[in-house]
Parts: C-alpha cells; sequence; structure tokens
C-alpha cells in the first residue's frame, strides 16, 4: 500500500470551474508539498504546508495534520493549469499523481 | 537567480553500460536531492547530499551511487545499466535537507537500450 494516497487519478474540467485534488497519507509527518508537472517532465513546487492553509493566486492547499489529509484547491481554472499534480510528504514519498485536464 | 540545471538533457546507452548524470543547485543551496520517475513506479528518492555527504537514501539497488562537490554540484552515476533504468532523473536542490522547498532541475530522460 502506498503510504501517500491521491485522488482522483485523472480529472477533467470545463474553463471557470472549481477543482479539488486529495492527498490521504498514512505515517505522521510535519508537512506535505504539493508540486506541478507539465507535459515535458519539469516539477514546480506549489507549496509546502505545516498546518492550516495556504493561498498563491488562484491555488489554495490546506491541510489537516490529525487526520493525515491535504487538499489542493483550483479556483476558475484554465486550460493552462492542465498538468499532473502531485503530493508528496517530508520524506519526499510521493502520491501517483492527479491528472488534470481543463477544457476551454 | 539560475535555476537547477541538469546535464546532459538526454541520453541514450545501452544494457552494462555506466552512465553518469550532472546536477547544478541553486546558488546557495546546499541540499541536492535525486530522483526517479518512470510510468510504472512514479516519483521515488534516490538520495540527498548536503554539505558533501551523504544524508538520506532511498531503496535502489547500490547500482545507484552519487556524490557532491564542494560547490555543491551534485553528480549520480548507474553502473552496469538495465533496461528498467530507462527513467526521467530529477534533481532537486534546497536551502536545507530535503524537508524544505525543493527547487526541481528539468531532468535527464535516460534511455536503455
Amino acid at each position: 500500500k502506498n503510504e501517500v494516497e491521491q485522488s482522483p487519478q485523472n480529472l477533467t474540467a470545463q474553463e471557470g470551474e472549481f477543482i479539488t485534488i486529495n492527498c490521504s497519507y498514512s505515517v505522521g509527518i510535519s508537512a506535505l508539498h504539493w508540486l506541478q508537472q507539465h507535459p515535458g517532465g519539469g516539477i514546480v513546487s506549489l507549496f509546502m504546508l505545516s498546518s492550516g492553509k495556504k493561498k498563491h493566486g488562484r491555488l489554495i492547499a490546506t491541510i489537516n495534520i490529525q487526520e493525515k489529509h491535504s487538499s489542493l484547491h483550483i479556483t476558475a481554472s484554465h486550460p493552462r493549469d492542465s498538468a499532473v499534480y502531485i503530493c508528496a510528504d517530508t520524506d519526499m514519498r510521493f502520491g501517483a499523481g492527479t491528472r488534470l485536464t481543463v477544457k476551454p | 537567480k539560475a535555476g537547477v540545471t541538469q546535464t546532459p538533457r538526454y541520453l541514450i546507452k545501452t544494457r552494462g553500460q555506466q552512465v553518469t548524470l550532472s546536477c547544478s543547485p541553486i546558488s546557495g543551496h546546499r541540499s541536492v536531492s535525486w530522483y526517479q520517475q518512470t510510468p510504472g513506479q512514479g516519483l521515488q528518492f534516490l538520495f540527498e547530499y548536503f554539505s558533501e555527504t551523504q544524508r538520506n537514501k532511498g531503496n535502489f539497488p547500490g547500482r545507484f551511487s552519487g556524490r557532491q562537490f564542494s560547490n555543491s554540484r551534485s553528480e549520480m552515476n548507474v553502473s552496469t545499466l538495465e533496461l528498467g533504468d530507462s527513467a526521467l532523473y530529477l534533481c532537486a536542490s534546497s536551502l536545507t535537507l530535503r524537508r524544505g522547498e525543493q527547487f526541481f532541475g528539468p531532468g535527464t530522460r535516460l534511455t536503455v537500450l
């Protein structure tokens, strides 16, 4: 069993929709990373958070350490948000990723 | 500030050969971590170097090794290549050990024939 689980695996949305990607982990951690990977492979770190909520533009990440759960939200989604979103715990165990496609 | 650079970007090798990949971190970053990404296994942690010392290691065979130089540049080496070593190899640098924010390089795509 993977120690970091993500859902859904694939997600297709229409431009403008609100997106939620979930991440659950089994081992206690001090922080969680959210990463974005575009076609071609480059990975960008979106958030590293240890409690509560962080916001950057249209992206919001929340974490509940007690419930071992984090969510990544995208408001007013846009086709350029199409990418794979990956969560990872502080020991860099990775989720399998969520492939998001936003259609115009 | 220049980002993390990796060389080469693409590499084709045959089984049994060895390969060395290079990673230059962001200036001032002392930690370099290496990751392997394959379609089947996803992203997996290989190892982390900080101040020229390996600090953490993932669950990979001894054919995978690395080192870090005094200028924080890092290399990883894979000996006796196997077909299953075909992957995207990513390095990431951070100011502190890997529990800090990671900045990823573009990756080296290795194909083993």
